[in-house]
């Protein structure tokens, strides 16, 4: 079982109202990610980070922003939420070595995200 | 064009059959493949990866054609637990790309 967590699992929140989605990994994995993925669609890299003080937007446009200042830690932030924003965003890391070992994401539970 | 298609299913068979899926990517720089599973409401988890010659785990096999930018999981003797959508994903230059999986239901 992978060693990464998310806080909180479901969220109900007005809009307007600034939000952020935690999560943690024990791996000790450099990168980390950010999807969001609506129901029956595939997953979009929203934001990625090959390790501390390094972050990069993903491919598709977000909001949100997310920092890196510890290795386990990756949070994602909006500060104004939106009905737009209702999704489900999951976290996952990766090492840093090269081949499939260092491609092999693991990921978090989700958090479901409402936004009303 | 998506960069990573696949047939959104659902394949219903029943116990003990075997079914193949199918997949294609668009971007012929794509450096490696995975087959990724994903259980109603969870998280994905990596089912195997595929390689070049073709691999094989158990009742699983994966196959990959880089001429015809194709990739196949073919699973044997279907267990009910094999139930899930399965996602194909492409690495290009060092992120992932998904695929909206295909769903598997299998019926006793």
């Amino acid at each position: 079982e992978a060693d990464i967590y998310q806080t909180p699992r479901y969220l109900v929140i007005g809009t307007g109202k600034k939000i952020t989605l935690e999560c943690s990994q024990t791996m000790g994995h450099d990168k980390m990610y950010w999807y969001q993925q609506d129901p029956g669609m595939e997953l979009h890299l929203i934001h990625y980070s090959y390790g501390v003080n390094s972050t990069e937007k993903g491919d598709l446009s977000s909001e949100s922003t997310v920092s890196r200042i510890r290795t386990e830690h990756f949070p994602l932030t909006l500060e104004s939420a939106r009905p737009s924003h209702t999704s489900q965003y999951l976290c996952a890391s990766s090492e840093s070595s090269a081949g499939a070992k260092g491609e092999t994401q693991y990921f978090g539970p989700g958090t479901r995200l409402l936004v009303l | 064009r998506k960069e990573v298609e696949q047939d959104p299913g659902p394949f219903n068979v029943p116990e003990g059959a075997t079914v193949a899926f199918n997949c294609t990517y668009s971007n012929s720089a794509s450096q490696s493949f995975f087959w990724y599973r994903q259980d109603c409401r969870k998280e994905p988890k990596l089912l195997m990866s595929v390689y070049s010659s073709g691999n094989e785990d158990g009742r699983f096999t994966a196959q990959l054609n880089r001429a015809s930018q194709y990739i196949s999981l073919l699973i044997r003797d279907s267990k009910l637990s094999d139930s899930a959508t399965y996602l194909c994903v492409v690495n290009v230059v060092s992120t992932l790309t998904f695929g909206k999986g295909t769903m598997l239901l299998v019926s006793p």
